[in-house]
């Protein structure tokens, strides 16, 4: 079975530092994978995806995740975190089902404080 | 911002009520599904749909259905309200061949 796990449950960072928040997923086939982020009281909003071609993808709000095969693993980063960045991180694995994601499994989040 | 609303954003009920929770989406998208979040749980998928009138079971559906009668609405009820039901429910719609989820602003029910 598909499995998420993000073995972070809270981070705290200091403003300008680097972040690396971790992701790894259990899955038979290519995963299509994804980092969501949620601001308090908001919906999840996309950061970035991977579904194949180049193992390093650039999302929004200048975060970057690399996909490592060997090590199931689909890490978030950031080379220098903002006090705006401060939220829940999900990471998600999908599949896909012939026209649709159909169910994402989400990890349970990492949330992330950041100090002055 | 995808254009998908929820409502109510808000709602508080009693044990043993119905309730339906609306989404409502403009981009016309052939995909929609129901989450629900519950802390250390991240997100569960409660029911989706794959079109009008076709929908399927999630991972945590039961005292949940759904309907979709419009292409733009998809309706979760809870039929007999439980606290244990007691979340914050999103929705989330996705295009055909884009393989890419986008949610809604989210409903916080309180059952008590």
């Amino acid at each position: 079975a598909q499995s998420v796990t993000q073995p972070d449950i809270h981070i705290t960072v200091s403003e300008g530092a680097s972040l690396e928040l971790r992701c790894n997923y259990s899955y038979g086939a290519t995963p299509y994978l994804f980092w969501y982020v949620q601001s308090p009281g908001q919906g999840l909003q996309l950061l970035l995806k991977y579904f194949s071609g180049d193992t390093l993808v650039q999302g929004i709000k200048g975060f970057e995740a690399e996909f490592k095969r060997s090590q199931s693993s689909f890490n978030l980063r950031k080379p220098s975190v903002h006090w705006s960045d401060a939220a829940e991180y999900f990471c998600a694995v999908g599949q896909n089902y012939g026209g649709s994601q159909g169910n994402l499994i989400f990890g349970k989040g990492t949330k992330l404080s950041v100090k002055p | 911002d995808a254009g998908i609303t929820q409502s109510p954003r808000h709602k508080v009920t009693e044990t043993g009520t119905p309730v339906t929770l609306r989404c409502h989406q403009t981009e016309n998208h052939r995909y929609m599904y129901w989450y629900r979040q519950d802390p250390g749980h991240g997100l569960r998928l409660i029911h989706y749909s794959y079109g009008v009138k076709d929908t399927d079971k999630g991972e945590v559906s039961d005292g949940y259905s759904v309907s979709r009668s419009k292409t733009e609405d998809f309706l979760l009820t809870l039929e007999s309200a439980t606290s244990s039901q007691t979340s914050v429910y999103f929705c989330a719609i996705e295009g055909d061949g884009t393989d890419t989820q986008y949610f809604g602003p989210g409903t916080r029910l309180t059952v008590l």
